[in-house]
Parts: C-alpha cells; sequence; structure tokens
C-alpha cells in the first residue's frame, strides 16, 4: 500500500457524460501528479499539481481538467466523454515538486 | 523529446532463470531512472530508482539496475525469478532539472514466470 488512495475503483458511465476522479495523496506530500494508461497509448502523464497550484501540463485534453484543494486532494475532471477515454487514471504523489512519485490504486474507467 | 524504449515487450521465464529486461531513453541531458512493478490488479510499485551516484542500483525484492550512460541505458536484472515476479515492468525517466518532475515511461514488459 503506497498511501495514496483514490475513488472510485471503478467507474462506468455513458458517452456524453462527466465524471469526477478523486485522489488523497500520502501523508505530509504536497505534489499530485495524474496518469492515463490505455492499451494504445500507455501510460501518459496528465498533469502535476504542487501544494494547490498546476506545476505542469501533459498530454491533458480540453475536455479534461483538474485541481488539487486547500486539505491537498485532488479532483480529474473529464467531461464531454467519448469511448476512448476509457482507460486506468492514475494518481500519484510526492513530497515535494521534484520527489519520488510513489502511485494509487488507479480509477478504472469504462465509458459506453 | 525525450522517449523511452522497452524493447522485450513479453518474456516468459521458468522459475529461477535469471532475468534482464531493457530499458533505453533518448535524452542527452542528466535524467533521474525509475523501474515500477505493476502486479496484476494492482497499482504501480517503485522498484528502485538512480539519481546520482553508483550506477549499480539495488531495489526491492532481490532486483538491480545497472546505469550505463554512454549507452543511455537502464536495464533491470534480477538473478534468479520467482512465480511471484509475474508482473508487468516499467522504466520511467525524469529530466533532472528539467521544467516538471514528470515521469515518462516505456511501454512495459509483461513477464510470466512458469513454475
Amino acid at each position: 500500500d503506497s498511501g495514496v488512495t483514490q475513488t472510485p475503483k471503478h467507474l462506468i458511465t455513458a458517452t456524453g457524460q462527466r465524471v469526477t476522479l478523486r485522489c488523497s495523496p500520502r501523508s505530509g506530500d504536497l505534489s499530485v501528479y495524474w496518469y492515463q494508461q490505455s492499451l494504445d497509448q500507455g501510460l501518459q502523464f496528465l498533469i502535476q499539481y504542487y501544494n494547490g497550484e498546476e506545476r505542469a501540463k501533459g498530454n491533458i485534453l480540453e475536455r479534461f481538467s483538474a485541481q488539487q484543494f486547500p486539505d491537498l486532494h485532488s479532483e480529474l475532471n473529464l467531461s464531454s466523454l467519448e469511448l476512448g477515454d476509457s482507460a486506468l487514471y492514475f494518481c500519484a504523489s510526492s513530497e515535494g515538486a521534484w520527489d519520488t512519485q510513489y502511485f494509487g490504486p488507479g480509477t478504472r474507467l469504462t465509458v459506453l | 523529446a525525450q522517449s523511452v524504449s522497452q524493447h522485450n515487450h513479453h518474456v516468459i521465464l521458468s522459475e529461477a532463470a535469471s532475468l534482464e529486461l531493457g530499458c533505453n531513453y533518448s535524452y542527452g541531458g542528466t535524467v533521474n531512472l525509475f523501474w515500477y512493478v505493476q502486479y496484476p490488479g494492482q497499482h504501480l510499485q517503485l522498484l528502485l530508482k538512480y539519481f546520482s551516484g553508483d550506477p549499480l542500483v539495488k531495489g526491492i525484492k532481490g532486483f538491480e539496475a545497472e546505469f550505463i550512460k554512454s549507452k543511455f541505458s537502464f536495464n533491470l536484472r534480477k538473478p534468479s525469478v520467482q512465480w511471484s515476479d509475474t508482473a508487468e515492468y516499467f522504466c520511467a525517466v525524469n529530466v533532472y532539472g528539467g521544467a516538471t518532475n514528470k515521469l515518462i515511461f516505456g511501454t512495459g514488459t509483461l513477464l510470466a514466470v512458469q513454475p
């Protein structure tokens, strides 16, 4: 157990819908990262937050957004969902902005 | 752009066999290197990491990796695998001092160890 928690574990929804994925970092970690793992794209970095502020953006679609709250938990919002958004979404956290990342169990999103 | 290559997509070994998984990266500057493992149905776990110093790094569960700068490689090794090592292994890099701490992952190597 890495200490990073993610909810829900599984999510099944329809095209066009909007969902929110939640991540709680390890105690004391200020940085949160989101990654998408799909069969065709592999593991791709989406976005990083550090102490409530966006730090870096990767291959994140405009339909996706994220935020980190004062208690340091983070949410990833996915809207206007498409079939191709079906994937495993991982959250990771690190103590600082540059430290080793520890991953949560992931949320498996299925878009039907 | 930086990239990571894992040339072995699927590896099948018998228990007690030795393991070496290849990882090459493309970036001319200083990188931090990682190996993560994903057991079936579980999250990514850190096996080992290299930031600086001794290029031979020892990790958990008897794994080690050697950083060879001239070859841009960071191969993972284990002298004797067990059935419980069946998992997917990911090599990852990030750029030291770069604009972001994002990890760039390889495509993964699926290891199946037969009892």
